[in-house]
């Protein structure tokens, strides 16, 4: 099966400050998106990406798709308290059980005042 | 709108009790999934509905039962949970199974404790 490697797997940042995180994958994808999740809550989709090279923003975020459509990153700048919880990368291709989406273990951010 | 309903928010229950989970969407989208998440682990996909057949099962124990009503409708059924069961369950919908472009949009979730 697809292996998605997601990392870092937590940070500690000052607010203010730029987050980057990234994806990686044995396999190609075809869609890479990008949730964050807060304790007890359900993900919530942040970006979504459909393009290999694709870059998009959403206010303060930023997601790339890789060209070589085994990576994604998404940057999160100027950084604030309510930025705080889990970012999933999840992915999906095209393959057999093109249903599924894979997902990343997650990137727990804590920003502090 | 892009909004998946799910109910209860909180579920406690037996090990012997009978509970069902809900979901709701009016999105229009045809597929609608079950996940189930453990605390600090990303969320694990359970069942896929497709045009309101079931059409993926990933090899999940028949004490959980699902049930798609209608496009808009997706019940989970638990029966003689065991504690280990106890988890976050997800609901998810998207607009086309096979569409390449395809998002999932996710429910508030479940907190289910069994005990």
């Amino acid at each position: 099966g697809q292996q998605l490697n997601q990392s870092p797997q937590s940070m500690f940042i000052q607010e203010g400050e730029d987050v980057s995180m990234n994806c990686t994958s044995s396999s190609i994808f075809n869609t890479w998106l990008w949730y964050k999740q807060d304790p007890g809550e359900g993900p919530v989709l942040l970006i979504a990406l459909y393009k290999a090279g694709e870059l998009t923003s959403n206010g303060r975020l930023t997601a790339q798709f890789g060209i070589t459509r085994k990576d994604s990153f998404l940057n999160i700048s100027a950084s604030i308290p309510s930025d705080v919880g889990i970012y999933f990368c999840a992915g999906r291709y095209s393959g057999a059980g093109s249903y599924q989406l894979t997902f990343g273990k997650g990137t727990k951010l804590s920003v502090i005042p | 709108d892009t909004e998946v309903t799910q109910t209860p928010k909180h579920l406690v229950m037996g090990m012997t009790n009978k509970k069902s989970l809900k979901c709701e969407q009016h999105m229009g989208h045809r597929a609608m999934y079950w996940y189930k998440q453990k605390a600090k682990k990303p969320p694990e996909l359970m069942f896929v509905y497709s045009y309101e057949k079931l059409s993926i099962n990933e090899s999940v124990p028949s004490r959980f039962s699902p049930e798609c009503p209608n496009s808009s409708l997706l019940n989970l059924h638990l029966h003689a949970l065991q504690p280990e069961d106890s988890a976050l369950y997800l609901c998810a919908s998207s607009q086309l199974p096979t569409s390449v472009q395809e998002t999932q949009y996710f429910g508030p979730g479940t907190r289910l404790l069994v005990l």
